[in-house]
């Protein structure tokens, strides 16, 4: 019963360095989003996807790009990473709008 | 665009007393509202949601939230804490395709 999967869990890169994290549902979900949570900040939303192939920018963008080439995953990529970028990242589904979304164990990302 | 207001950052409740958190929204329709909980480490959980209808919803662990249209409200309520409730707590309002959260709520629970 594995629901929404974040890959890594932790990560430290350096600043100028690229990565991707991957989220993986099995809960057939159209809609993914990623979010960065940060202190007195809340959750604040980076891009999301309302089905495979789609993706759209969120709050906070800049420095992100996403892809959704399968229904089930929705990768977050980082091109050059920056210090301000050290942050928590959720990935969650869910069904659609207004449904209740699913939450990933979030990946820890320092950027020194 | 659509907004969600968690006036307290912090609160401290005694242990058995009872709780209130507040949460504002900004939407132009009818909402979807949610309350998530956060334990220190952990992912997202939800507590309840308000899709329409009865306006006094139910949740787990005791928790239920009351949306009020006229106040653009939507808090959290229960009626006695236990010490396993301290958490961070997230209001959220569903819109326009996206989920949007509030900046959280931590709760504190004295002994």
């Amino acid at each position: 019963n594995a629901g929404v999967t974040q890959t890594p869990k932790f990560r430290v890169l350096k600043t100028g360095q690229s990565m991707t994290l991957l989220c993986a549902q099995d809960m057939n979900h159209e809609y993914m989003y990623w979010y960065r949570q940060d202190p007195g900040m809340g959750l604040r939303l980076i891009h999301y996807s309302v089905g495979e192939g789609t993706t759209a920018k969120g709050e906070v963008p800049d420095g992100y790009n996403v892809s959704r080439l399968k229904k089930q995953n929705f990768l977050l990529g980082l091109e050059s990473a920056a210090p301000s970028q050290t942050s928590v990242y959720f990935c969650a589904s869910s069904y659609g709008l207004g449904t209740e979304a699913f939450f990933g164990q979030g990946t820890r990302l320092t950027v020194v | 665009a659509q907004s969600v207001t968690q006036p307290d950052i912090h609160i401290t409740v005694s242990e058995g007393a009872s709780l209130e958190l507040r949460c504002n929204y900004s939407y132009g329709a009818t909402p979807y509202l949610f309350w998530y909980v956060q334990s220190p480490g952990q992912g997202l959980q939800l507590l309840l949601k308000y899709f329409s209808g009865d306006t006094l919803v139910q949740g787990i662990k005791g928790f239920e939230a009351e949306f009020k249209r006229s106040q653009s409200s939507f808090n959290l309520r229960k009626p006695s804490v236990h010490w396993s409730d301290a958490a961070e707590y997230f209001c959220a309002v569903s819109g326009y395709s996206t989920l949007t959260f509030g900046k959280g709520t931590m709760l504190l629970v004295s002994p």
